[in-house]
């Protein structure tokens, strides 16, 4: 079946400018995290979805980074007035279930490779 | 603080060669364990979980709570094996990563 896919693939954008990523988790997935990975690092956690709620946003990193799951499938994740620093690639995950309940596989995109100049 | 270390950037072997890819975790609690691999032009994939205790396409980890690491071993590289290789760590709604070790097999 499908995995889960995230698109654009390749970003490249001026400074200051907004960008949204999006993200298509597996079907019937509950679950959905944005991950953010520098050159030369692992992937750091952005933020998690149970369905449409975020419950957890303890990794954007400042106000530009924005989130959502209104219908809780796909995602979107927002970064206004992006800066150099941003450039990086975006990856999107998907469990079937929710955190804390079962020990549920994590699924990867193939994440979003966000350049901004 | 929450955090997993894998010391290598690099692993260089010639094919046949054994293999260990070493990984550290700092967790209070009984931790659950991961090894992802990303090869060339794919995605990140789990590798083997530490709760399932399989052998996944040769390579193996064992979980040492004494000495805190996981690391992944397999007694025969292969070519085919080269790939990047994340460590995790299950953490509250997250996995938190490694920086990982990137292994290149040499024919």
């Amino acid at each position: 079946g499908a995995g889960v896919s995230q698109s654009p693939r390749y970003k490249v954008t001026k400074r200051g400018q907004d960008v949204a990523l999006r993200c298509d988790p597996i079907s019937g997935h509950v679950s959905l995290y944005w991950y953010r990975q520098a050159l030369g690092q692992g992937p750091e956690f952005l933020t998690y979805f149970n369905y449409e709620a975020q419950q957890d946003k303890s990794g954007l990193p400042n106000d530009r980074f924005s989130a959502e799951r209104p219908e809780g499938s796909i995602s979107t994740l927002t970064i206004q007035r992006t800066e150099q620093r941003d450039s990086a690639m975006y990856r999107c995950a998907s469990s079937l279930g929710p955190e804390g309940v079962g020990n549920y596989e994590q699924y990867f995109g193939p994440g979003t490779r966000l350049t901004v100049t | 603080a929450q955090r997993v270390t894998q010391p290598e950037k690099l692993l260089s072997v010639f094919k046949g060669a054994p293999v260990e890819l070493k990984c550290n975790y700092s967790y209070s609690g009984s931790p659950e364990l991961f090894w992802y691999v990303q090869y060339s032009r794919q995605r990140l994939q789990l590798l083997l979980r530490h709760i399932s205790r399989e052998s996944i396409k040769g390579f193996t980890a064992d979980l040492n709570k004494g000495e805190t690491s996981f690391h992944l071993k397999k007694p025969f590289a292969q070519e085919e094996d080269s790939a990047m290789y994340y460590c995790a760590l299950r953490g509250y709604n997250k996995l938190i990563f490694g920086a990982g070790t990137r292994l290149a097999v040499h024919p």
